[in-house]
């Protein structure tokens, strides 16, 4: 069965430094999502992409967070200078289009940052 | 108001107890409506999509009240294996799915 992949699996940081998290969606899936999910609540979406346009990043926060998705097939969601409150589980998304209601998800990328 | 409002539990129930969820929404808008399940420290995966007119698979029964804007899950003859934390998502509009806290369900011997 296709799965979603992400890497790394687990991330730990410093304030202040960089970090970048992979994912790549099911094969012809066009439809990719970012979420972070903080312990103890739901997953949150930081951005949407269909093919390689965002469809919506209002929830990402811009003066640190960016994504990109060059080739309409992988995806990279980076964080620049880190903070302590990104710790979180960081997930990744994918769905056939943007009416189908399945959404597959990845493993997911679980950030610490001390 | 939070768009999608869960207890968070945990619920704790013995093998073989039906035990119900209730999930409420503030979107009158809203149009798919779905149940996830989260083991602990792995991603949510689809349980069930939850129809107007009620829906069933197998041991697990989803119903949606859109007059009262509530959603509940039915688990019967609970497993050790059913312990996991269980997500409510609604479709919040421009295919963007809003996820509740999850609920936490612990199923002892």
């Amino acid at each position: 069965e296709a799965e979603v992949a992400q890497s790394p699996r687990y991330k730990i940081t410093e304030k202040s430094q960089a970090v970048a998290f992979w994912c790549d969606p099911i094969s012809g899936h066009a439809t990719l999502y970012w979420y972070r999910q903080i312990l103890g609540q739901g997953p949150e979406l930081l951005v949407q992409f269909q093919d390689e346009s965002v469809v919506d990043d209002s929830q990402l926060p811009k003066d640190r967070f960016s994504a990109e998705r060059l080739k309409g097939v992988d995806s990279t969601l980076k964080i620049q200078p880190a903070e302590l409150g990104d710790s979180a589980m960081y997930l990744c998304a994918s769905k056939t289009s943007i009416t189908a209601d399945t959404q597959y998800f990845g493993p997911g990328t679980r950030l610490t940052v001390l | 108001r939070k768009e999608v409002e869960q207890d968070p539990g945990p619920f704790n129930v013995p093998e073989g107890a039906t035990v119900a969820f209730n999930c409420t929404y503030s979107n009158s808008a809203s149009q798919s409506f779905f149940w996830y399940r989260q083991d602990c420290r792995k991603e949510p995966k689809l349980l069930m999509s939850v129809y107007s007119s009620g829906n069933e698979d197998g041991r697990f029964t989803a119903q949606l009240n859109r007059a009262s804007q509530y959603i509940s899950l039915l688990i019967r003859d609970s497993k050790l294996s059913d312990s996991a934390t269980y997500l409510c998502v609604v479709n919040g509009g421009f295919q963007k799915l809003v996820f509740g806290t999850g609920t936490r369900l612990l199923v002892s011997p």
